[in-house]
């Protein structure tokens, strides 16, 4: 079956960094989604992509879906303690089941 | 708009025991979606429902099931608790059948 693999799986970076991290996938993907989730609660949805080649920014946040669309990349400006949590890619198919990433923990260092 | 919500927030159960959850979608959303997550396989699909119709099903055994009410509020049932089924259940929402899905904060399931 179609699978998603993220990475890094965790990031320790200092506060001000850029971050960046990426999903790959075996099978073609219409709509690629990042999330972010905060630790006893759901994911909360931070960009949707709809089409191959599409870059999409949400405030420091900018993500790209592939032009194979086999990929998605999350870019992450100038990191601040808020933004600590895991980030969640997702792939949603012809089928339009949709897909999970194991995640991205990102850690900031004092 | 209020967003997901999801009752209870935490629930402990024993083995051999059955559990129900709910789910009330955002306002105007028809198509619910279930989702187990724990630290070991992460966020699996579990069901879809549109229209008080199951739409999609992830490999999980029977003992899950679910339902969706003509308001579009959806329930999800776990019987005979095994204690791999500690996890927290995620209920997501979307406007129609395929379109973004936006999450209620889950419920916390453990099973002793």
């Amino acid at each position: 079956g179609q699978q998603l693999n993220q990475s890094p799986q965790s990031m320790f970076i200092q506060e001000g960094e850029d971050v960046s991290m990426n999903c790959t996938s075996s099978s073609i993907f219409n709509t690629w989604l990042w999330y972010k989730q905060d630790p006893g609660e759901g994911p909360v949805l931070l960009i949707a992509l709809y089409k191959a080649g599409e870059l999409t920014s949400n405030g420091r946040l900018t993500a790209q879906f592939g032009i194979t669309r086999k990929d998605s990349f999350l870019n992450i400006s100038a990191s601040i303690p808020r933004d600590v949590c895991i980030y969640f890619c997702a792939g949603q198919g012809r089928d339009d089941k949709i897909i999970f990433g194991k995640g991205t923990r990102l850690h900031i260092l004092p | 708009k209020a967003g997901v919500t999801q009752t209870p927030r935490y629930l402990i159960k024993t083995r051999g025991q059955q559990v129900t959850l709910s789910c009330s979608p955002i306002s105007g959303h028809r198509s619910v979606s279930w989702y187990q997550q724990t630290p070991g396989q992460g966020l699996q699909f579990l069901f879809e429902y549109f229209s008080e119709t199951q739409r999609n099903k992830g490999n999980f055994p029977g003992r899950f099931s679910g339902r969706q009410f003509s308001n579009s509020r959806s329930e999800m049932n776990v019987s005979t608790l095994e204690l791999g089924d500690s996890a927290l259940y995620l209920c997501a929402s979307s406007p129609d059948e395929g379109s973004t899905q936006y999450f209620g904060p889950g419920t916390r399931l453990t099973v002793l």
